[in-house]
Order: structure tokens, then sequence, then C-alpha cells
């Protein structure tokens, strides 16, 4: 079955540090691929998108490149900022159906300042 | 709108009691979800509706689980005869249909409902 595999946390940088959160994923058909973050106390909310494989999905400095050849969607920023720290889940929904969306178990990321 | 919204924020009940949980998602969305999540897991997808429609459910959905949208708006997710293991946070989510080319729609969360059986 469809499935997604990020490296497990907790990570801990410093502030300005370059960021990157290993995602990837099993599936058949094409899926989407997402990253979701969830903030303390707060619901968790999408992060960036990508519909389709080379397709580079970006938002509030984070960016993610749909890798069909690796089956990989890497979370990367290249300065972490205090605001940052949370808990980050790459996900998946299959492409055929859309029908639900699939989460990995989650990366929780702290920034020293 | 004041987004996804979930009651109540907190329940603690013991083993063998029903509990019922509501969710009241964005009004202009047609589909809602129910996932379950427990300490350092990401959400475990449940079931999902599309109006009033349910369309599909998980294998983690025993029969001790029942889930209803009657009029195609809020949904309540019933659980009976508790049992320990079913302690977890339940998340209720809403989105609109697939795009055009069939991508999923973003996912909007509440805050979910916390779950402690004794």
């Amino acid at each position: 079955g469809n499935s997604v595999t990020q490296m497990e946390g907790p990570v801990t940088l410093s502030e300005e540090a370059f960021l990157t959160i290993n995602c990837t994923y099993t599936a058949t058909g094409y899926p989407s691929l997402f990253w979701y973050v969830q903030y303390p106390g707060e619901g968790l909310q999408l992060l960036l998108k990508a519909t389709k494989a080379d397709d580079k999905g970006s938002n509030k400095g984070f960016e993610a490149t749909y890798r069909k050849e690796t089956t990989s969607f890497h979370l990367e920023k290249g300065s972490v900022q205090v605001s940052d720290s949370a808990v980050y889940f790459c996900a998946l929904s299959e492409y055929s159906s859309a029908s639900k969306i699939i989460f990995g178990s989650g990366t929780r990321l702290s920034i020293r300042p | 709108d004041t987004g996804v919204s979930q009651n109540p924020r907190h329940k603690i009940t013991k083993r063998g009691q029903n509990v019922t949980f509501r969710c009241d998602p964005i009004s202009e969305h047609n589909r809602l979800y129910w996932y379950r999540q427990t300490l350092g897991q990401g959400p475990e997808f449940l079931t999902y509706f599309q109006n009033e429609a349910q369309l599909e459910k998980s294998r983690l959905l025993s029969d001790r689980f029942s889930a209803e949208r009657p009029k195609g708006s809020f949904s309540t997710l019933e659980i009976q005869r508790t049992e320990q293991g079913d302690s977890a946070m339940y998340l209720c989510a809403s989105s609109y249909p697939p795009g055009l080319a069939g991508e999923a729609g973003e996912l909007f969360f509440g805050e979910g409902s916390r779950l402690t059986v004794l």
C-alpha cells in the first residue's frame, strides 16, 4: 500500500542553520506530495505541495522538489528561525482517487536562538 | 469563517463508556475527514465524507466506531464501549473536492479532540 517515511526527530538546530528533513514515499499511480506543519498549540496546516514530478513547492522560505526517480520529497530551508520550531509531516495523496491523504510519522524541529 | 471547529477539545471517560465528538467544517467545503493521531505519530486516516455520503472507511475503524454527516454539514464520530487503546487525538479536516485534474485539495484541520480512556 501507499506509505510515507520521513526522518526521525527530534532535530535541533541553531538559528540561521540549513535545514533538510528527508521524506521518501511508496505509492501506486501518480501521487501528489505535501508538507504539513503543526506549530505548538495549533492544528496542522499545509506548508507546501507538489502535484507532479519535478515540481517544486515553496512557502515561507521552505522548498521541496518532487523527485520521481528517487521517490523523495525532501524539505529544505536555507536559514531557519526560532519561529520554525514545529512538527513537520510529509504526506501523499493518490492522484487517481484523491480520496485521502496519508501522513508520515512527523519530525519535530527545535531551533535554538 | 472561523475554520474547522471540534468539540469537545478534551474528553476523559472510563473504559466501556460511549463518547461522541463533533466537527463543524468550513462551510463551503463538501469533503470532511476524520483522522486519529497518537503521541509521536502522524495522523492515521479513519474515514471521509463527500457531502453526506461516507465514501471510504479505514480498516482501523472497528465496528465500535461510527461516523455520520447527516445533512452534509457537521459530522459526529461516536466510539462505543471505549477501550484504553482508543486514547488518542481525533482530528477533523475539511476540503474542497479534488481539482479538475484530480489533485487532492488542501486539508484544513481543526485543533482536535483529545480522548483519554481510564
